[in-house]
């Protein structure tokens, strides 16, 4: 079956250094989505990237699906305290009707002030 | 709005008792999914519904059943509890952007934290 991966597992860094997160995947996805889970919390949708090579931005967040559709990172400036938590990526096969979304096992961010 | 609840926020349960977790969601989506979230898993997908009285499994069902009779709820029943059951269990709901099932978000709700010992 469709395979997510998604690298590093665990990331530290001071507060102010940039940080980035990659997912890959075995299959061609239709559209990717990006979720943040604070600690203790619940996952927070926070894009979808459908189109190939497209680059979204948010703020100091900026997100990027790959030409072939198989891979994208998410990409933080100048981190602060307040992007602690895992990011998750997921994605959906391009097969007609498919629904399930696959997640990467995230990755956890920690930011020291 | 409420968006999606969930109740018991926490449950403990002895090997072999079943229960059932609750989900509810107030925003009329058409999908709803049931994920288990374990220490370096993420979430793996257990049961999905696409619409009322319509349901399918995802990766991990073993052990668990869903009914989807409104559209507002998605039940989860664990038949016959496992220490393997042990997990945070999220229920998230989703709907479609136009016409394309493929641009549709999910809203998770805050998850039900459960022990089998």
């Amino acid at each position: 079956g469709q395979q997510v991966m998604q690298i590093p597992q665990y990331q530290h860094v001071q507060e102010g250094e940039d940080f980035t997160t990659y997912c890959n995947s075995s299959t061609t996805l239709s559209n990717i989505q990006w979720y943040k889970q604070r600690p203790g919390g619940h996952p927070v949708f926070l894009i979808q990237l459908v189109k190939s090579g497209e680059v979204k931005k948010q703020k100091r967040l900026t997100f990027q699906f790959g030409e072939a559709k198989k891979n994208s990172s998410l990409h933080i400036t100048a981190t602060q305290t307040t992007d602690v938590g895992t990011y998750f990526c997921a994605g959906r096969n391009s097969g007609a009707g498919s629904y399930q979304l696959t997640f990467g096992k995230g990755t956890k961010l920690s930011v020291i002030p | 709005n409420a968006g999606v609840t969930q109740t018991p926020k926490f449950q403990v349960l002895k090997t072999g008792q079943s229960m059932t977790l609750q989900c509810a969601q107030d925003m009329n989506h058409e999908y709803m999914s049931w994920y288990r979230q374990d220490p370096g898993m993420g979430l793996r997908l257990i049961h999905y519904s696409v619409g009322a009285g319509i349901t399918d499994q995802g990766e991990v069902p073993n052990g668990y059943n869903v009914s989807r009779s409104t559209t507002e709820d998605f039940p989860l029943r664990l038949l016959s509890a496992a220490p393997s059951q042990t997990s945070v269990y999220f229920c998230a709901s989703s709907t479609r952007q136009g016409a394309k099932i493929s641009t549709d978000t999910q809203y998770f709700g805050p998850g039900t934290r459960l022990t089998v010992l």
